[in-house]
């Protein structure tokens, strides 16, 4: 397996653009989850789902992130729209239930 | 003006060195801990976990210590190596299969 995959790596956007984040998770896996890392917060979780279904998303951190999985191999993170504050490594990772998560490779974000 | 991150905790260690590196935890219950390295550029990678009826694992040159009663997670890491240099974070998950992370952990070896 490939392991997790993003993309795009890196985006670099205009303020007020929609940016649209996209993952494709490990197969077999369960578990679905967003994470963003900045300096200042450290990894923060955004949302999860299991089995597709979101459980948790009291990590985003406002209405104009959203987020979906239509099916068991891709999900994909919104902004619309994008601020400059939202700059920030996102990360996709996936897991069976209740075992280790695994990480890809992360999308660098950058809002001008 | 001045950026303002976390202020994360360092470890410089000799090559060769054990080094030991901690993390707390809040949620009593929290029934599953795991560790992550991670190095610039990269996502976070999976070292090792422990569940809470253990209180220790060991892998290859790692092990995990856990105690339950001071909310207390270690990663030792023997005969540190250059390689080792990176960013590690403890986890936790308190059976809803969400997963928390600690602010991390910046360990520098010096060859």
């Amino acid at each position: 397996d490939a392991g997790v995959i993003q993309s795009p790596r890196h985006e670099v956007t205009e303020m007020g653009q929609e940016v649209t984040l996209r993952c494709k998770p490990i197969s077999g896996h369960n578990s679905l989850f967003w994470y963003r890392q900045t300096m200042m917060r450290g990894l923060e979780l955004l949302i999860y789902f299991n089995n597709n279904v979101p459980i948790d998303d009291s990590g985003m951190p406002e209405d104009r992130f959203s987020a979906k999985m239509p099916n068991a191999s891709f999900s994909t993170l919104k902004i619309q729209p994008s601020e400059p504050r939202d700059s920030a490594v996102y990360f996709c990772a996936s897991s069976l239930m209740n075992t280790e998560a695994f990480f890809g490779q992360g999308t660098r974000l950058t809002v001008v | 003006g001045e950026s303002v991150g976390l202020h994360l905790p360092t470890l410089s260690v000799q090559e060769g060195d054990n080094s030991i590196i901690n993390c707390a935890y809040s949620n009593s219950a929290s029934d599953y801990f795991i560790w992550y390295k991670q190095e610039s550029g990269k996502g976070p990678q999976f070292i090792i976990d422990i569940r809470s009826n253990m209180d220790k694992r060991q892998g290859q040159r790692v092990t995990v210590l856990l105690n339950k009663t001071v909310k207390h997670l270690s990663l030792q890491i023997a005969a540190t190596q250059p390689g080792d240099s990176a960013v590690y974070f403890c986890a936790e998950t308190g059976g809803a299969n969400n997963l928390f992370f600690g602010t991390g952990t910046r360990l520098t070896v010096i060859p």
